[in-house]
């Protein structure tokens, strides 16, 4: 299995763009999270989606923030207008709901916005 | 609500020598608690795992780490630690087991092998 793919590896931008990440979780797999790590407040869950549902997006930042997961292998990040503190590294991680398995996280997008 | 301390940011710690990385979990129910490792530039590999039962727990790369309820700490621990050991460790709970819910996790402790 290929894992956890996440798309960009890494975005530069500007203030005031938009900025859309990708992931697509492991095959099978039911359960996506995004999750957002900053070396001030370190790792921080943003959103997650049972089944194509999101259940809990308490995390998300602002209302700039939006996620999706129109399909069982797909979902995106949207940042609009990005800002310079939305800089940090964006992981998507999945598993298997409705018991205890292990996440497994892609590699992330090291996001910079100028 | 559930948080996590890692109380030390960096442990410097010399080839072939043990070491403990400290965690400490603040929850009002039943947890489950978790390591990760996350090498540079990679995403978190999960080291090892407590859901019940035995309080001590072996995972990869020869880490073991103790769950303690009455002083709530995970510490993780390693008795002999190897250059390729660098790399940031993660603790991490959650009250539902870690897959249906997202994880809380502690600030991370960056571990550092010198030769």
């Amino acid at each position: 299995d290929a894992g956890v793919i996440q798309s960009p590896r890494h975005e530069v931008t500007e203030m005031g763009q938009e900025v859309t990440l990708r992931c697509k979780p492991i095959s099978g797999h039911n359960s996506l999270f995004w999750y957002r790590q900053t070396m001030m407040r370190g790792l921080e869950l943003l959103i997650y989606f049972n089944n194509n549902v999101p259940i809990d997006d308490s995390g998300m930042p602002e209302d700039r923030f939006s996620a999706k997961m129109p399909n069982a292998s797909f979902s995106t990040l949207k940042i609009q207008p990005s800002e310079p503190r939305d800089s940090a590294v964006y992981f998507c991680a999945s598993t298997l709901a409705g018991g205890i398995y292990e996440q497994y996280f892609g590699p992330g997008t090291r996001l910079t916005v100028t | 609500a559930q948080s996590v301390t890692q109380l030390d940011s960096q442990v410097p710690v010399f080839e072939e020598a043990p070491v403990e990385l400290r965690c400490n979990y603040s929850s009002s129910v039943s947890v489950y608690l978790f390591w990760y490792v996350q090498y540079p530039n990679q995403g978190l590999q999960l080291l090892l795992k407590y859901l019940s039962g035995s309080t001590l727990v072996k995972g990869i790369n020869g880490f073991e780490a103790e769950f303690n309820k009455s002083q709530t700490s995970f510490h993780l621990r390693k008795p002999s630690v190897h250059i390729s050991d660098t790399a940031e460790y993660f603790c991490a709970v959650s009250d539902r087991g870690g897959g249906a819910d997202g994880l809380t996790f502690g600030k991370g402790t960056h571990l550092i092998i010198q030769p």
